[in-house]
């Protein structure tokens, strides 16, 4: 299958500061880039769609300026967690389809954070 | 709200064939079965898909009922390392987005 990195794997920041959720996809163009939080003992949920060079489309309920999605390339998407507090703690997973990967969706491994 | 319905969990001995059902009576003419596996704290992992025809790659099988109601993942010889939530989800075929519900959670024991 295809393969989607997301980097770091693992964060731990501090409340009131930002941080960066790399998302590339390996061997595709991904027009299209799905970022999903997942708590535990939950499933994934769905935060926001994100399609190369345009902006991204939040489902309800997730505060676009509190997570901020840039999908410049079709290799790269990212999520900014800002001013994070203790409640976003979380499993952030990004997935991307497209191109030649038009029917499957593939996910990255998922980027643990912890916010004291 | 996710359009099917699985077993919130199930056992299956080692080496022996896991049998997951999953069930999407609304399902409509245009919508795939998809499945996902996810190992703990690891990313989904794709297994298969199908439209309506049955589906057999490397991982496993995807039965398929003619009304298209219902469909059955089948993991011909299970392994300890399988063990991880299974996702039946439906969507169309435009790449929307996955919309995850409970899953399955498979147990395999030796």
């Amino acid at each position: 299958g295809a393969v989607v990195s997301q980097h770091p794997s693992r964060v731990i920041c501090k409340s009131g500061t930002s941080v960066k959720i790399e998302c590339r996809s390996l061997d595709f163009q991904a027009t299209t880039m799905f970022w999903y939080r997942q708590f535990p003992k939950q499933s994934l949920m769905l935060m926001a769609t994100s399609n190369e060079g345009s902006k991204a489309t939040y489902e309800q309920g997730v505060e676009k300026d509190k997570f901020l999605i840039n999908h410049a390339s079709l290799t790269l998407s990212t999520l900014t967690v800002t001013s994070a507090h203790p409640e976003d703690s979380s499993f952030y997973i990004c997935s991307a389809g497209g191109g030649k990967r038009q029917e499957t969706q593939y996910f990255g491994p998922g980027t643990r954070l912890l916010v004291l | 709200d996710a359009k099917t319905t699985q077993p919130p969990s199930m056992d299956c001995a080692e080496g022996r064939a896991a049998n997951l059902p999953c069930n999407h009576s609304t399902i409509s003419g245009n919508e795939y079965v998809y499945w996902y596996r996810q190992i703990h704290s690891q990313g989904p992992q794709y297994i298969i898909h199908g439209l309506k025809n049955n589906e057999t790659n490397e991982m496993a099988s995807l039965i398929i009922t003619e009304d298209r109601k219902s469909s059955t993942l089948i993991l011909p010889h299970a392994t300890l390392r399988d063990t991880a939530v299974y996702y039946c989800i439906v969507r169309d075929y435009a790449g929307n987005m996955l919309t995850f519900g409970g899953g399955t959670r498979l147990m395999v024991k030796p």
